[in-house]
């Protein structure tokens, strides 16, 4: 059974820092990778997704990375600003279906 | 082209009663997907859905949840004799494939 981890659940940083969050996965069997972006009382926007083949995505400000060997993936953001706080998930497919497992996903609040 | 419309936005029954929501996909996306996000919990999978057909549901409680996505109109997810615990925020999402999912903004749903 696929299981997703984010680890912390809440990050509190200053404006302007460079920040990294992280995602693991315990089946590595994925063809896929999601990185969401969830404002509170809102839905969710995707903001990356990394195809098995691939080692990265990037967006503009961010980055994200995937080892699948390892069942780890990385979001990076590039100078945060305040404008970045919203809770980041991570999902992969799982099954047929592309069905999504999710993680509980990362708090951030990026100060002025 | 609009994104996923659902709506109540947000639903307060009474325990005992029956909730509906309803979710329109994009234009020309033919998968639906439901996802409930419980306190603390994450986003889970509930079901998988195309055109008069369910594909997948391994995620829905075995008794009084059902979904339907008829030939016209949108995908309901009915919840009959609501109790306490199906207090949630109830996603849809939809995609033309099984690669990019595009989510809706929710349904909360509070049960008194």
């Amino acid at each position: 059974k696929q299981e997703v981890t984010q680890i912390p659940a809440a990050l509190s940083v200053p404006e302007g820092e460079n920040l990294v969050l992280n995602c693991s996965f315990t089946d590595s069997a994925i063809y896929n990778l999601q990185w969401f972006r969830q404002d509170p009382g809102k839905g969710l926007t995707s903001l990356l997704l990394i195809q098995s083949s691939q080692r990265e995505q990037t967006s503009g400000r961010l980055n994200a990375s995937l080892d699948k060997s390892s069942g780890r993936s990385t979001l990076y953001i590039a100078a945060s600003q305040p404008g970045d706080s919203a809770t980041y998930l991570c999902a992969v497919p799982t099954g047929a279906n592309s069905k999504l497992t999710f993680g509980k996903g990362i708090t951030l609040s990026v100060r002025p | 082209n609009a994104g996923v419309m659902q709506n109540p936005r947000h639903l307060v029954r009474r325990r005992g009663q029956e909730a509906r929501l309803r979710c329109s996909p994009m234009k020309g996306h033919s998968h639906v997907y439901w996802y409930r996000q419980l306190p603390e919990e994450g986003l889970k999978f509930m079901v998988y859905l195309q055109k008069e057909n369910i594909i997948d549901e391994s995620g829905m409680p075995k008794e009084r949840f059902s979904a339907e996505f008829p030939k016209e109109g949108p995908s309901i997810l009915r919840i009959q004799q609501v109790v306490r615990g199906d207090s949630a925020a109830y996603f849809c999402a939809s995609s033309p494939t099984s690669d990019t999912i595009y989510f809706g903004e929710g349904s909360w749903l509070t049960v008194v």
